[in-house]
């Protein structure tokens, strides 16, 4: 039972376009989201996070959109660049004490210049 | 630099063999975690601590233990290695209990 899911293995975009990655949920417990990247050979780097209270949080190029009811939330990328190029995973967990993430499959973004 | 270093960074074993994973953090952070990660699959906790002596389950424990004698160090064992076990495996910290922050992973193959 998947409850965080990335339903897009991969996708494509051109240098300084926006990029669009999808993540939709299950479980309607969970209060906290996260983006984080991953590089090859390396561990995950945080990016971005949202509350279950908020429907957007932006830093910097990075913005974070929550749909609840449709228990969806969207990473865009704006503009994107090619140190972009990497593999997304968005979590979820309900904050309670310990932080015990549950990720989505994880989507790669190659960014063409 | 999120001050974790996981040793060994690879590691290829027999089945059937016992394997230790460390994981080490300079900042006294409580919550210390490990996840593994699969193609398909993405990162599933393994088993997760919020203080020295004090363990739980995460998602995918079977086969695993852990122990935490002190702050700083995350021991996972896995007692009889098996060919399912291989996998990528990474250390997790939360400062505030909230964003998790991971070391550089462990590769493990068991053959």
């Amino acid at each position: 039972d998947q409850q965080v899911k990335q339903n897009s293995p991969s996708l494509s975009v051109q240098e300084g376009r926006i990029s669009i990655l999808n993540c939709d949920y299950t479980n309607s417990m969970f209060d906290y989201f996260l983006w984080y990247k991953k590089y090859p050979a390396e561990g995950p780097t945080f990016l971005i996070s949202i509350s279950s209270i908020k429907d957007k949080n932006e830093d910097g190029r990075f913005t974070v959109f929550l749909n609840k009811s449709a228990k969806h939330l969207s990473l865009h990328i704006v503009p994107s660049q090619p140190g972009d190029s990497a593999v997304y995973f968005c979590a979820a967990s309900v904050i309670q004490g310990a932080q015990k993430l549950v990720f989505g499959q994880g989507t790669r973004l190659t960014i063409n210049p | 630099d999120a001050g974790i270093t996981q040793s060994p960074r690879h590691k290829v074993t027999e089945t059937g063999t016992p394997v230790t994973l460390r994981c080490h953090q300079t900042e006294n952070h409580r919550y210390m975690y490990w996840y593994r990660q699969d193609p398909g699959h993405g990162l599933r906790l393994i088993h997760y601590s919020y203080g020295v002596k004090d363990t739980d389950k995460g998602e995918v424990s079977d086969g695993y233990s852990v122990s935490r004698s002190k702050t700083e160090d995350f021991l996972l064992t896995l007692e009889s290695a098996t060919s399912s076990q291989t996998s990528v495996y990474f250390c997790a910290i939360s400062p505030q209990g909230i964003e998790a922050f991971f070391g550089q992973g462990t590769r493990l193959t068991v053959v």
